[in-house]
């Protein structure tokens, strides 16, 4: 089974603040990773699919890149709304979610 | 808009039985595969199972294989889960997901399952 793991566990930044979260997994994925956001108390949303595509809706701070085993999903402009907790989530083989990031303002 | 509202939740004794519903709408359900994603209380996500269109293929969770059944009745426009055998760790909130491709682009609002006795 492919493992998924999520760097850093918890994340604090301020507004404005360019944010990186990261997900490494345990073999090669070939891209086929998404990225959702789940606010307190609500259903998860897709952000990013296929590593870098950018779900209809999604505010453009939003942004995902990566390939082979590496990937990351970048919020260029930390905004108050953003809090919530992230999730990256492979399909090649399987499915796994990564173990989350809480992302909280400073 | 599309709308996925689940069912079915609720306090059940450790071993005994529990049938989850998905009732879809706002789009053509026997177009897309449907999924069942749970998250326990504090935790994160963890997919549970996936059945195709048509339900040729259908794949489960090491963790609930044998245990769980995922079905769907295209003509009524709902998922199901069957779960059996349940456990205390089986306790979460279950959501259904539309999957389109490899990603879940809608979700439910989900349905709590605590096992406990």
């Amino acid at each position: 089974d492919i493992q998924m793991t999520q760097s850093p566990p918890v994340l604090s930044a301020s507004v404005g603040d360019r944010v990186t979260i990261n997900c490494k997994a345990s073999q090669n994925i070939n891209k086929n990773l998404d990225w959702y956001q789940q606010k307190h108390g609500e259903a998860p949303k897709l952000l990013i699919y296929y590593t870098n595509n950018l779900q209809t809706g999604i505010p453009s701070r939003f942004s995902g890149s990566g390939s082979g085993t590496d990937y990351t999903l970048t919020i260029s402009s930390l905004q108050p709304e953003d809090v919530a907790t992230y999730y990256c989530y492979q399909y090649n083989s399987g499915w796994t979610f990564g173990g989350g990031t809480k992302l909280e303002l400073k | 808009e599309v709308q996925l509202v689940e069912s079915g939740g609720g306090l059940v004794q450790p071993g005994r039985s529990l049938k989850l519903s998905c009732l879809a709408s706002g789009f053509t359900f026997s177009n897309y595969g449907m999924n069942w994603i749970r998250q326990a209380p504090g935790k994160g996500l963890e997919w549970v199972a996936s059945i195709s269109s048509s339900s040729s293929y259908i794949y489960y969770a090491d963790t609930v294989k044998g245990r769980f059944t995922i079905s769907r009745d295209n003509a009524k426009n709902t998922l199901y889960l069957q779960m059996t055998s349940l456990r205390s760790e089986d306790t979460a909130l279950y959501y259904c997901a539309r999957r389109n491709y490899g990603s879940y682009v809608d979700w439910g609002q989900g349905v709590m399952v605590t096992v406990s006795s």
